[in-house]
């Protein structure tokens, strides 16, 4: 059982923004930085955030994503209808002595 | 480029043991901390283990403490996962992922390798 949650799914048309939210608590998100993956069908997860809000090369500035206190969010804006795959928050748990991912969210565009 | 190439899946009886390899190219191997995460049919992303940079520190999943071992040979460039005692509920894809900073093992992982399949059936 995951210790951060996320919704299930998300969902907008496209062009608009989707925020997707990252609940946790004080020994993770709380105290430890918070990456996003994104995981499209059948394929290894690709990382889309590091470090609370730092975007790899290659990823699009579409994506964004914030911290405050225990919970995390990843913006998506000018949605795409390749955004329509998994997305993963993730962070180091002080607690539990180990990485710990979000239950996962499926965005669909409309 | 930075690779990761899993090996080492396959179909085994409960109970029975399997290692998994993870080569890693295109990059100083010794220098990232290296992590296994796992992900059984149509469930989401679960960590399992992760190694230091110099093999000094180990961390588990308590879904594997005690029956799973992380290690490293960093001369190879590979890292292994023992699975041992297995179980159906580790049945999953098995990524292995390189940590995305240096010297660093708490901050999670940025280049993943294509996973190997685990199947635990009798």
């Amino acid at each position: 059982q995951s210790v951060l949650t996320q919704p299930p799914s998300a969902s907008g048309t496209p062009g608009q923004r989707v925020t997707i939210s990252c609940s946790g608590s004080s020994s993770n998100i709380g105290s430890n930085t918070v990456n996003w993956y994104q995981q499209l069908p059948a394929t290894a997860p690709k990382l889309l955030i590091y470090t609370n809000n730092q975007r790899p090369s290659g990823v699009p500035d579409r994506f964004s994503a914030s911290k405050s206190g225990t919970s995390a969010s990843l913006a998506i804006s000018g949605l795409q209808s390749e955004d329509e795959v998994d997305y993963y928050c993730a962070a180091w748990d002080d607690s539990l002595n180990g990485y710990v991912f979000g239950t996962g969210t499926k965005v669909t565009v409309l | 480029q930075v690779q990761l190439v899993e090996s080492g899946g396959g179909v085994v009886q409960p109970g029975r043991s399997l290692r998994l390899s993870c080569a890693g190219t295109g990059f100083t191997f010794s220098n990232y901390a290296m992590y296994w995460v796992r992900q059984a049919p149509g469930k989401g992303l679960e960590w399992v283990a992760v190694i230091s940079y110099d093999g000094s520190n180990k961390y588990y999943a308590d879904s594997v403490k005690g029956r799973f071992t992380i290690s490293r040979d960093n001369s190879k460039n590979t890292l292994y996962l023992q699975l041992n005692s297995l179980r159906a509920e580790d049945t999953a894809v098995y990524y292995c992922a390189r940590a995305v900073l240096e010297m660093a093992t708490i901050f999670g992982m940025d280049v993943w390798g294509k996973g190997t399949t685990v199947t635990v059936s009798s």
